[in-house]
């Protein structure tokens, strides 16, 4: 597609539910990052991804937090037993380059808004 | 540790006033990559510019520039003339490594 896709936009779960959430990247980008944005704050860096390999999971707020991506492309953002807290939207990023070179732009998708009850 | 500070909350003008975005950071890195984005209000982010560490001449692109000074750390926005349409929340970013570190954002309203 055109640019970065993420699925679903708006998800609500009830405390203690496990949550999936899909990042389609742009073709060909071999960096892949998460952010958290809470309310009213900026995104927060959680983990990225160089081509499958997870590179930086320095951001993950807990063990209840997974990311993987296997095939290099499709990630998943998996919350397991969600807790009021993880209420927030969760931002996919993908680049062209690899670390360190410079026109690195990242590229952002809409969003998923996870709400936990 | 890198950081960057937004302490304007909220702006608000009156349609073809000037306004001014500050953005103020800090880095132990040497190389550095400093980035605004717009959200408006459907929620993606929007690239709006990237400097290096190595460049300080301002830019200009439209009604929008940007004003990069390291003796201050700063990394300043002006809308000229706003427009309706520029209201939106306005984030500074970091980058060193990898990972974009965000201010907190600073929402413009601009009204008719």
């Amino acid at each position: 597609g055109a640019g970065v896709s993420q699925s679903p936009r708006y998800k609500v779960a009830k405390r203690g539910q496990d949550v999936a959430l899909r990042c389609d990247p742009i073709s060909g980008h071999v960096s892949l990052f998460w952010y958290q944005q809470a309310l009213g704050q900026g995104p927060e860096f959680l983990t990225y991804f160089q081509n499958e390999a997870q590179l930086d999971k320095s951001g993950l707020p807990s063990d209840r937090f997974f990311a993987e991506r296997p095939e290099g492309s499709v990630s998943t953002l998996k919350i397991q037993r969600t807790q009021q807290e993880d209420s927030a939207v969760y931002l996919c990023a993908s680049s062209l380059a690899i670390r360190g070179e410079a026109n690195n732009e990242q590229f952002f998708g809409p969003g998923t808004r996870l709400t936990v009850l | 540790a890198q950081k960057v500070t937004q302490a304007q909350t909220e702006i608000s003008v009156v349609e073809k006033e000037d306004v001014t975005l500050d953005c103020v950071y800090e880095t132990r890195d040497t190389t550095y990559y400093l980035f605004w984005y717009k959200q408006p209000p459907s929620g993606e982010l929007v690239f709006l510019i990237r400097r290096n560490s190595f460049d300080e001449q301002n830019e200009i692109s439209g009604r929008y520039s940007w004003n990069f000074q390291k003796s201050t750390s700063s990394f300043n926005f002006t809308i000229t003339a706003s427009q309706v349409v520029d209201s939106a929340v306005y984030f500074c970013a970091l980058r060193g490594f990898q990972k974009l570190v965000f201010g907190t954002g600073t929402r413009l309203l601009v009204s008719p």
